[in-house]
């Protein structure tokens, strides 16, 4: 199975300030139809998981644009340019390429 | 609107069986590949199935592999998970969500609890 790994798995951020999480995956997550599918999803503290970022970094409709999302092959970021107080709870990268789709551990982000 | 609703979780005992509904409305159903996935408690989350629009295409995690079955009924616009030979290790929320990978719509899951 591909293992997505995050870091840091805990972040405390002060209010207005930028925020970036790391996302690694142990193998390649170009499909065959060229794409990367590498998502990233916020769950807040008793909700489902909510998708932010499809196939590295297209946002979603609704998403504030200070959720951006970059990387290639292996090696991806989500940023939040000036974290908002709503923006507390678990972030998750996803790779859909490659069954079973796999999740990272989570980054935990608490704003200060 | 967009929206997916879970029902069928609860409590049961090791060894025992589930299924679990999920309804879907807002969107034409049946062109759609769905999901199952689930999360333990205080943990993260972990894909167990898909299903394609027209049910042709299915696959499992391996830790459910030979347990559990997913199926879908489009005249009802909704997907199933049976579960059975249910262990400890299976007490988790179960969301359904749309797509194998796109993930973009989820319920807000059902908990199953198995526990003697």
């Amino acid at each position: 199975d591909v293992v997505m790994t995050q870091s840091p798995l805990s972040l405390s951020v002060t209010l207005g300030q930028p925020a970036s999480i790391s996302c690694r995956s142990s193998q390649s997550l170009v499909y065959s139809d060229g794409d990367i599918y590498l998502n990233w999803f916020q769950q807040r503290p008793g909700q489902s998981p909510r998708r932010l970022i499809f196939k590295v970094s297209n946002r979603d409709s609704g998403v504030p644009d200070r959720f951006s999302g970059s990387g290639s092959g292996t090696d991806f970021t989500l940023k939040i340019s000036r974290v908002a107080a709503e923006d507390a709870g678990i972030y998750y990268c996803m790779q859909g390429t490659h069954w079973p789709f796999t999740f990272g551990p989570g980054t935990k982000v608490d704003i200060k | 609107q967009v929206q997916l609703v879970e029902s069928g979780g609860g409590l049961v005992k090791p060894g025992g069986s589930l299924r679990l509904s999920c309804a879907a409305s807002g969107f034409a159903f049946s062109d759609y590949y769905m999901s199952w996935i689930r999360q333990a408690p205080g943990k993260g989350l972990e894909s167990i199935s898909y299903i394609s629009g027209k049910s042709t295409d299915t696959n499992y995690a391996d830790s459910v592999k030979g347990r559990f079955t997913i199926s879908r009924d489009n005249a009802k616009n909704s997907v199933y998970l049976q579960m059975n030979s249910l262990r400890a290790e299976d007490t988790a929320v179960y969301y359904c969500s749309r797509g194998p990978r796109r993930l973009d719509v989820w319920g807000t899951g059902t908990t199953v609890s198995v526990s003697s």
